[in-house]
This record gives C-alpha cells, sequence and structure tokens, in this order.
C-alpha cells in the first residue's frame, strides 16, 4: 500500500520566520511527487517534482526531491500571515495521487 | 472556462438517505477523481476514472458509486448515507500529460444526521 507521511503536523511561526515542511513516501512506480497550499477551499498547485537535486522556486518558496532517500522537503522564507494554510504533500503513481494527512501552518503577526 | 465545477457546495442528509454529487470539468481531461477530506487524514481517493468508459476504486470506495457520465462529468452517489460519510467531498481532474498536476473542484460539504 502507497505511503506518504508529512512532518511536522502543525507548526506556528512568527512573521519573517522560515519553515522547511517535510514529505517522505513509499510507494510502487513512483512518477512525481506535489505539493499543495490548502486554504479554507480547494487545494491550489505550488510544485510538481519528479527529478532528484532539482530545486524548484516560486518567490519565497522552494522544493526539492530525494529520490534516493524518498523524501522531499517545501521551504518558505520571510513568512507571512498569508503563508497561512494547510500544505499538503502527494505522490503519484498509476494515475492516482496519494496524499499525506497534511502540515497546518499558521503564521503569527 | 469554468476549470471543475462541483454541485451541490453544501447538503445535510439523514442516515439511509441517497444522493449524487455532481461535477464537471471543461478542460477536455481525460482523467476525473473523487476524494474525500477529514481532519488529520489529508486527502483520500474514493474512486477514480482514467478516461471516458473507465472507473476504478481507490483507497475508500465502500458505501460509494460512480459514474462516468461523459469525458466532462463525473458523478459520485451515495446509495445510503451514513454518518461517518460526513466529510468534504472534493472532485478533481487531469490530462493524460506526463506534467500535469490535478485541478480540484470547489468542494461539497455534506453533513450526514
Amino acid at each position: 500500500e502507497d505511503k506518504v507521511v508529512q512532518s511536522p503536523l502543525s507548526l506556528v511561526v512568527h512573521e519573517g520566520d522560515t519553515v522547511t515542511l517535510n514529505c517522505s513516501y513509499e510507494v510502487t512506480n513512483f512518477r512525481s511527487l506535489l505539493w499543495y497550499k490548502q486554504e479554507k477551499k480547494a487545494p491550489t498547485f505550488l510544485f510538481m517534482l519528479t527529478s532528484s537535486g532539482i530545486e524548484k522556486k516560486s518567490g519565497r518558496l522552494s522544493s526539492i526531491l530525494d529520490k534516493k532517500e524518498l523524501f522531499s522537503i517545501l521551504n518558505i522564507t520571510a513568512t507571512q500571515t498569508g503563508d497561512s494554510a494547510i500544505y499538503l504533500c502527494a505522490v503519484e503513481a498509476y494515475h492516482k495521487l496519494s496524499f499525506g494527512a497534511g502540515t497546518t501552518v499558521t503564521v503569527r503577526a | 472556462n469554468a476549470g471543475v465545477t462541483q454541485t451541490p457546495k453544501f447538503q445535510v442528509l439523514k442516515t439511509g438517505q441517497s444522493m449524487t454529487l455532481q461535477c464537471a470539468q471543461d478542460m477536455n481531461h481525460n482523467s476525473m477523481y473523487w476524494y474525500r477530506q477529514d481532519p488529520g487524514m489529508g486527502l483520500r481517493l474514493i474512486y477514480y476514472s482514467a478516461s471516458e468508459g473507465t472507473t476504478d476504486k481507490g483507497e475508500v470506495p465502500n458505501g460509494y458509486n460512480v459514474s462516468r457520465l461523459n469525458k466532462r462529468e463525473f458523478s459520485l452517489r451515495l446509495e445510503s448515507a451514513a454518518p461517518s460519510q460526513t466529510s468534504v467531498y472534493f472532485c478533481a481532474s487531469r490530462s493524460s500529460g506526463k506534467q500535469e498536476t490535478q485541478y480540484f473542484g470547489p468542494g461539497t460539504r455534506l453533513l450526514v444526521l
């Protein structure tokens, strides 16, 4: 059975802090790993990672994949209150996504 | 171009009642998915359809049925609702290209009393 584990489950930081979110996985026939941000509605896409060691960046967010150790990290630098959300990691195999439980990030002003 | 749409947005059912959640996408995507989301459990796949005319079970299919009516529409049916099916339901679609992500609908909040 495919398994995706995110840590920590939740964290509280202050504006300006840096946050690192972790995602480890065990899946058969890995195709890609995706990160989503979810506020009080549907998840919105952040990154898709398919190759090890290549960092993807979008503004203050960045992510990298390690296919040997089977994990990915999502970094958020200079956090803002608008970064408060649930961050979901998902791994794709056989046309399906398996999601982790998510990390709830709360950024306090 | 509305993306993925779902109806209804919110529904209250009594135990034993049936209902169908509707989902449609206008992006010409081949694959469509139904998930449920419960607190602390992320998104769990109920059923998916890799292409028109095919459907497959996901992680938590019990108590649900699906119909891929055509390429645009993928409905989820609860024949006899149970309180354990209280959840938020998301529909998603995806093209078959290698670098394509899934696009999610706005969700249906279902409460079963």
